[in-house]
């Protein structure tokens, strides 16, 4: 059972347009959230995270947003850019179980120019 | 600075056959982790090691085993490849705190 959702498989955005990207949890346990990116052949690595007690956290072009109440979770990149075209995971965390992550399918972006 | 290394990056084996997987970090971080990914299933935890000397299970457990060798190195495993094993699997290390993971750069496992 899939506690992180991804309902976007893919995502097409102009360069310099708003991308954002999408996540809902089905555990009300989860209080800590990552956004992670993926180039091809690489590991993910680490975007930027957002704690329960927040709803929202920035990072340069990066903007994550946290809605509790919907377990819903969205990332905002702008302005994007080609080099942003990449598969974006989300993750979560309980309480209380240490580091251990749940992540989402993914999201693939891609950034015309 | 490597960071977290795995090897080998791609291996095929027969079913049945058994293997090992290795992965080595030099950030010393405490915590160390095997997810594998799957189309349309994301990234799911194997198993963890949240210090030297301890592992436990993780979402995904069966056919695999452990070992948490010293602070830098956790290697995966196979004892009887099965198909169903056939993934790209990757290693991860961190240091607790806001910082996520560092992951390797994946090792495709296909098991014919």
């Amino acid at each position: 059972d899939q506690q992180v959702k991804q309902n976007s498989p893919s995502l097409s955005v102009q360069e310099g347009r708003i991308s954002i990207l999408n996540c809902d949890y089905t555990n009300s346990m989860f209080d800590y959230f990552l956004w992670y990116k993926k180039y091809p052949a690489e590991g993910p690595t680490f975007l930027i995270s957002i704690s329960s007690i927040k709803d929202k956290n920035e990072d340069g072009r990066f903007t994550v947003f946290l809605n509790k109440s919907a377990k819903h979770l969205s990332l905002h990149i702008v302005p994007s850019q080609p080099g942003d075209s990449a598969v974006y995971f989300c993750a979560a965390s309980a309480v209380g179980t240490g580091n251990q992550f749940y992540f989402g399918t993914g999201t693939s972006l891609t950034v015309i120019p | 600075n490597a960071g977290v290394t795995q090897t080998p990056k791609f291996q095929v084996l027969k079913t049945g056959q058994s293997m090992t997987l290795q992965c080595a970090q030099d950030m010393n971080h405490n915590s160390m982790y095997w997810y594998r990914q799957d189309p349309g299933m994301g990234l799911r935890l194997i198993y963890y090691s949240a210090s030297e000397g301890t592992t436990d299970k993780g979402e995904v457990p069966n056919g695999y085993n452990v070992s948490r060798l010293n602070k830098r190195e956790f290697s995966l495993r196979l004892e009887s490849a099965a198909p169903s094993q056939t993934s790209v699997y990757f290693c991860a290390s961190d240091q607790g705190g806001t910082y996520g993971y560092t992951f390797g750069s994946g090792t495709r496992l296909t098991v014919v």
